[in-house]
């Protein structure tokens, strides 16, 4: 089945870069995303890369996609203690359907002063 | 823009009764809604997919009957859980996702359910 793995915690000090992993499975995927999600909230869209790219770049946040290892990052520069949240990869587009997401295990990040 | 409200943002009920929660895309229609629930410290599971106006797809192992779906229009679905247990308690969310860049689901706040 489909599966989408990311490590469980990272911790990173104030103004270091933070690069957060994901693997997937699903060969056809079409749409990888990064959500964050905050304590007690929803998930908040941060950003997405369609599969015929290798990079996307958004202010602080920059995307790097490896299709042939079917590997996804996800590298905030300058990280803040405000970054500290919980973030997750989704795919979609591939055997699940166009409509669904498929959610990683989520990687808890912590910013230390 | 694309902003999604639910309401309650918690509720604490008691066991056997019932429980609605909705969910309003507030600037944009939404064509399709989604229905997650979140266990502490674990990923979303999708429990349901709606389409305005037409019944509601459960995923497997998710009881229709227990969950009632309803998405009565372009900005409004609704999550019923009914003769809720204890172990219903958890965390709800809803996305929507409209017809321009249906690519992008955008998440509601949330909603706390504890049942007593």
């Amino acid at each position: 089945g489909e599966d989408v793995e990311q490590s469980l915690f990272l911790s990173v000090r104030e103004g270091d870069s933070s690069v957060i992993n994901c693997t997937y499975t699903d060969s056809s995927s079409t749409y990888l995303y990064w959500y964050k999600q905050e304590p007690g909230a929803g998930l908040q869209l941060l950003t997405y890369i369609f599969s015929n790219m290798d990079m996307k770049q958004d202010q602080r946040l920059t995307v790097l996609l490896n299709k042939k290892d079917k590997h996804l990052s996800l590298r905030i520069a300058d990280t803040q203690t405000g970054d500290s949240a919980i973030y997750f990869c989704a795919e979609s587009g591939g055997r699940t359907g166009f409509q669904k997401l498929v959610f990683g295990t989520g990687t808890r990040l912590l910013v230390s002063p | 823009g694309a902003v999604v409200s639910q309401h309650p943002s918690w509720v604490i009920c008691k066991s056997g009764t019932s429980v609605k929660i909705e969910c309003r895309s507030l600037d944009f229609q939404a064509t399709t809604m989604f229905w997650y629930r979140q266990f502490p410290k674990q990923s979303l599971m999708l429990m349901a997919t709606s389409n305005e106006g037409s019944k509601a797809t459960y995923e497997q192992g998710v009881e229709k009957d227990k969950f009632l779906i309803n998405h009565a229009s372009l900005t409004l679905s609704t999550l019923t859980v009914t003769s809720a247990h204890p172990e219903d308690s958890s965390f709800y969310i809803c996305s929507a996702r409209g017809l321009r860049r249906s690519y992008e689901q955008y998440f509601g706040p949330g909603t706390r359910l504890t049942v007593t």
